[in-house]
């Protein structure tokens, strides 16, 4: 049973719009939750996070939106660059277990 | 530079050998984490470790065993039982409960042949 999902497989956008990268959880013990940026042979790096006790946190051209009804977060990226062209992971954090649950992730594809 | 290292990037193995991946952190972190990736998967939660001489199993443990006698490292061990070992391993580390940002490394192309 995956309780981090990311539907999308792939996105493609063009430069300057917005991208909008969606990821749904089933459990509702998780209580913060980040993204993560990946490109190939490399390891995924940090991007943005937020707590469940928040609906959304900015961090330049990035925003995080969390919808804990709806066990629903996305993450925003506007304008979009071709440099933001990897891989994006969604987790989500039990932090009292202390570990991460990643989704299968989402190829972004910016063309410029 | 503080950061977190892993060797080698990639490895290679005979079927049926116990074979060793390496993970080095001088980020001064409690905890620490390893992970597998399978091609179109995410990342799958091998084991976990918050603090020296301490560590739990994560989510496809089997096959697999760590040792944590020191903070800066948390070797994994890819033994002959773990049926479909050839993935790409990543480490992480994270400062613990206050905080679960992860830094990971570059990770290890095991393959198995």
């Amino acid at each position: 049973d995956q309780q981090v999902k990311q539907n999308s497989p792939s996105l493609s956008v063009q430069e300057g719009r917005i991208s909008i990268l969606n990821c749904d959880y089933t459990n509702s013990m998780f209580d913060y939750f980040l993204w993560y940026k990946k490109y190939p042979a490399e390891g995924p790096t940090f991007l943005i996070s937020i707590s469940s006790i928040k609906d959304k946190n900015e961090d330049g051209r990035f925003t995080v939106f969390l919808n804990k009804s709806a066990k629903h977060l996305s993450l925003h990226i506007v304008p979009s660059q071709p440099g933001d062209s990897a891989v994006y992971f969604c987790a989500a954090t039990d932090l009292n277990a202390g570990k991460s649950t990643f989704g299968d992730g989402t190829t972004l594809t910016v063309k410029p | 530079d503080g950061g977190i290292t892993q060797s080698p990037k990639y490895l290679f193995r005979k079927e049926g050998q116990n074979v060793t991946l390496s993970c080095e952190q001088n980020l001064n972190h409690d905890a620490m984490y390893w992970y597998r990736q399978d091609p179109g998967q995410g990342l799958r939660l091998i084991y976990y470790s918050q603090i020296v001489n301490d560590f739990q199993k994560g989510d496809i443990a089997e096959g697999y065993s760590v040792s944590r006698e020191k903070k800066e490292s948390f070797p994994l061990t890819v033994t002959s039982a773990q049926k479909n070992p050839t993935a790409f391993y990543l480490c992480a580390s994270s400062i613990g409960t206050g905080g679960p940002e992860a830094f990971f490394g570059q990770g290890t192309r095991l393959t198995v042949v």
